[in-house]
């Protein structure tokens, strides 16, 4: 098993760009949630997605895009970048039972550090 | 909504001794707590959680929290600290579906 693996690792890009950072999971999980990790806020939610075809806004959603058309799949869109989406991205996914209420443990990828100039 | 803080930014202890990370919920139903740690560079790992029932939870790496709903706070110890366990800690709180976490305490292990 991978586990949750997150592409690309590094990414540095200019104001106005767009990309996509992919996440995949090979652990049948039907919760999958993208956060960003900044210094001194902890982590906060993007988006999260309790099943294929299912998608919600968690608490910083401005600027990002997600749609979830298999259950492995899970991809951050951004936009338009801009500096302020300067972070650190985690895709986490869940076996959670419970409906989706995002009570399972969370397996968190390793990371994508992007950069935006 | 429910919410996690975590009062300390950093601690230093030393090595072989006892590690007491703190963390304060808001007021709620019973609440879903879990603790997570994360290592430089690395994502974060799942330690222990709460959801009912005995309020002293085990977990791994020799950690445990105790919940206690007349302080709002579900704490993280460990009796005798390894070099290993350097790294940042995360509180959480399951909240309307969404797992929030606090701002972390990062914890620094001293020779």
């Amino acid at each position: 098993n991978a586990g949750v693996t997150q592409t690309p690792k590094f990414q540095v890009l200019k104001t106005g760009q767009s990309m996509t950072l992919q996440c995949a999971q090979d652990m049948n999980h039907e919760y999958m949630s993208w956060y960003r990790q900044d210094p001194g806020m902890g982590l906060r939610l993007i988006h999260y997605s309790v099943g294929a075809g299912i998608t919600d806004q968690g608490e910083v959603p401005n600027g990002y895009n997600v749609s979830r058309s298999t259950t492995e799949d899970f991809p951050l869109r951004l936009l338009s970048a801009a500096p302020s989406q300067t972070s650190v991205y985690f895709c986490a996914s869940s076996y959670d039972s419970s409906g989706g209420r995002g009570t399972g443990e969370l397996f968190f990828g390793e990371g994508s550090r992007l950069t935006v100039l | 909504a429910q919410s996690v803080t975590q009062p300390d930014i950093h601690i230093t202890v030393s090595e072989g001794a006892s590690l007491e990370l703190r963390c304060n919920y808001s007021y709620g139903a019973t609440p879903y707590l879990f603790w997570y740690v994360q290592s430089p560079g690395q994502g974060l790992q799942l330690l222990l959680k709460y959801f009912s029932g005995d309020t002293l939870v085990q977990g791994i790496k020799g950690f445990e929290a105790e919940f206690k709903r007349s302080q709002s706070s579900f704490n993280l110890r460990k009796p005798s600290v390894h070099w290993s366990d350097a790294a940042e800690y995360f509180c959480a709180v399951v909240n309307d579906y969404k797992l929030s976490f606090g701002a972390g305490t990062t914890v620094t292990v001293r020779a």
